[in-house]
């Protein structure tokens, strides 16, 4: 298994910009978490999916974020406009059902820096 | 709600050595999980072991050993005989029904 594939692993961009984070999940997975890491923040949980209805979206900081799932293979996050405070690194993580003992698997993360 | 926190920002050990890392949790459930993960400079998060909150032995992965004291709320993270390749950030994560919290991390420096 090739595990959470993230892409792009960099992405530069000037503030104002869109961004859009692409995420493919364990196959079989069907629960997908996107998580922003900070020095000053650490690791934020900011929405997770199960079964690619969104489940709890309170750690999505305002309007300008914004994810999707539309099949069980591939989720977006998008930001729109991107702010300098954005720059962090973003993981995508799957894990099994709700309810049971599967960990999660994290991405490699997206670098992001918004200039 | 469910909190987890790690009161030890940094923590270092001689190459060889034990070191244990300290995590503590809230939750009124009594069914849940707890994991720790270890993220070295490449930024992967790779899950080190794994503990289900039901089974009272304390779970083993080679090195890696946790102390489970459930009435305390405690889950401790112990790495035995230390090596270079152990320094990261070590994150304490709780786990009930999908949701999951992690702490706010332990940066472990290996000293040769």
């Amino acid at each position: 298994d090739a595990g959470v594939i993230q892409s792009p692993r960099h992405e530069v961009t000037e503030m104002g910009q869109e961004v859009t984070l692409r995420c493919k999940p364990i196959s079989g997975h069907n629960s997908l978490f996107w998580y922003r890491q900070t020095m000053m923040r650490g690791l934020e949980l900011l929405i997770y999916f199960n079964n690619n209805v969104p489940i709890d979206d309170s750690g999505m900081p305002e309007d300008r974020f914004s994810a999707k799932m539309p099949n069980a293979s591939f989720s977006t996050l998008k930001i729109q406009p991107s702010e300098p405070r954005d720059s962090a690194v973003y993981f995508c993580a799957s894990s099994g059902n709700l309810g049971t003992i599967y960990e999660q698997y994290f991405g490699p993360g997206t670098r992001l820096t918004v200039t | 709600a469910q909190t987890v926190t790690q009161s030890q920002p940094e923590m270092s050990v001689q190459e060889a050595e034990t070191v244990t890392l300290s995590c503590t949790y809230d939750t009124s459930e009594s069914d849940y999980y707890l994991f720790w993960y270890k993220q070295p400079p490449s930024r992967q998060m790779i899950l080190v072991i794994r503990q289900e909150a039901y089974k009272q032995q304390n779970a083993t992965e080679n090195r890696f050993s946790v102390n489970f004291q459930k009435a305390a709320k405690s889950f401790s993270l112990k790495i035995s005989d230390s090596q270079l390749g152990d320094a990261a950030m070590y994150f304490c994560a709780y786990n009930r029904r999908g949701q999951f919290y992690f702490g706010t991390g332990t940066s472990l420096t290996v000293i040769p």
